[in-house]
């Protein structure tokens, strides 16, 4: 049980167009869902929390203009990295929770923006 | 806010040794702490948790300790194997997650 599934797990893409990375959790209804970023060799860094049905709350340094999350259902969130530059070339982790403090991890989106 | 400090930062045992990672964290509040194995290229999993009313917890090969009065806690793992290869991640919880910068745990054949 609680699994949490990333598409896609890798992606390229040209400077300056957008890129959409999904989060779904499968077997189990999420009412938050958080996204992580990683850098080589670096812990996860959170960049914001979604609630659904509501607003993503950014961390702070995080440009919520620049990362759109929308988090439409239990199951579902996006994040779109909007404008995408080559020093967003990263690892994208999302987590969900089902209200209680565990947090269950995707198996992470490797975007290249080249 | 919670800080959370992990040592040591890169750790090689024998196969069939023990292998013990420990953190400490700052907010005696925090109340919630998880363990996640992260295999390269992949999202971290949970591999063991303790809630701040336990001392101890233990699956299997895997045990966690917890010290409020210290505000430490420790991840064991014994009989280590190859497959325990990994970067493990400590990590305190009191409104959100705060993660430790990790362990790298190599399995020395």
């Amino acid at each position: 049980g609680a699994v949490v599934s990333q598409h896609p797990s890798r992606v390229i893409c040209k400077s300056g167009t957008s890129v959409k990375i999904e989060c779904r959790s499968l077997d189990f209804q999420a009412t938050t869902m958080f996204w992580y970023r990683q850098f080589p060799k670096q812990s996860l860094m959170l960049m914001a929390t979604s609630n659904e049905g509501s607003k993503a709350t950014y961390e702070q340094g995080v440009e919520k203009d620049k990362f759109l999350i929308n988090h439409a259902s239990l199951t579902l969130s996006t994040l779109t990295v909007t404008s995408a530059h080559p020093e967003d070339s990263s690892f994208y982790i999302c987590s969900a929770s089902d209200g209680g403090e565990t947090q269950y991890f995707g198996p992470g989106t490797r975007l290249l923006v080249l | 806010g919670e800080n959370v400090e992990q040592h040591p930062s890169t750790l090689s045992v024998q196969e069939g040794d023990s292998a013990v990672i420990k953190c400490t964290y700052s907010d005696s509040a925090s109340n919630y702490f998880p363990w996640y194995k992260q295999e390269l290229g992949k999202g971290p999993q949970l591999i063991i948790d303790i809630r701040s009313n336990v001392g101890e917890k233990k699956d299997q090969r895997i045990a966690v300790t917890l010290n409020k009065t210290a505000k430490h806690f420790s991840l064991h793992i014994t009989e280590t194997q190859p497959e325990d290869s990994a970067v493990y991640f400590c990590a305190a919880t009191l409104d959100k997650i705060i993660f430790g910068k990790g362990t790298r745990l190599h399995i020395l054949p």
